[in-house]
């Protein structure tokens, strides 16, 4: 079945240290997203790109960085820059055609100890 | 730029009675308007869309929301909760072209009491 997976569910990180957080695709979707999500503040973009090899900031970028090598991969680096990062992370793709509407994965919790 | 107001962080409801979660917009042109169901620990799932075409929308697991342009609305409703239909909601709205950004409101956790 065609989906969205990310990697790790869960994922532990100590101050000062750079993750990754993994989005793979497999819709043929052009266009995929990062998004954060934190009790009460509902989801807040991250990052966005709509062809390989180009992405744009969205409202929350600080501290955060991606790449767009393949279609069908969009991982996200938290770094040690970000100063609030346990969140809950989730990816998204869709088409450029038609209505916007967005699949996403089960996300990633990442938690700073 | 496209928002949303969702009001009311948690919204309890009783088993069998009506859940309405509402749901304002703004947006300089003409909307596409979304709800996602979301369970603890996955991700968003849509349960309906309006893209202009029938004002009343009808989605999965019994829920339908009413476009009203004259209110910029797009309230959610289900007659008969279920406890199953325990959840956050989120609103999100995107321009029907052009830079089309979802923006999404701050959601609604629904209880339901049995």
């Amino acid at each position: 079945d065609g989906g969205i997976t990310q990697s790790p569910k869960y994922l532990f990180r100590k101050e000062g240290q750079n993750v990754t957080l993994s989005c793979e695709q497999n819709l043929n979707h052009d266009a995929m997203y990062w998004y954060r999500q934190d009790p009460g503040q509902g989801l807040r973009l991250i990052y966005y790109s709509q062809i390989v090899n180009d992405f744009q900031k969205g409202d929350i970028a600080e501290g955060y960085s991606v790449s767009r090598e393949k279609k069908e991969s969009f991982p996200l680096t938290v770094t040690s820059a970000q100063k609030n990062p346990t969140a809950f992370y989730l990816c998204a793709s869709r088409t450029l055609s038609g209505a916007n509407v967005l699949t996403f994965g089960a996300g990633s919790r990442l938690t700073v100890l | 730029a496209q928002s949303v107001t969702q009001l009311g962080s948690h919204v309890s409801v009783s088993e069998g009675a009506l859940v309405l979660l509402r749901c304002n917009y703004s947006s300089s042109v003409p909307p596409y308007l979304f709800w996602y169901v979301q369970y603890p620990n996955q991700g968003l799932q849509l349960l309906l869309k309006y893209t202009s075409a029938a004002t009343l929308v009808k989605g999965i697991n019994g829920f339908e929301a009413e476009f009203k342009k004259s209110e910029t609305s797009f309230h959610l409703t289900k007659p008969s909760a279920h406890m199953s239909d325990a959840a956050e909601y989120f609103c999100a709205v995107s321009a029907n072209y052009g830079n089309n950004r979802l923006a999404f409101g701050k959601g609604n956790q629904v209880v339901v009491i049995p």
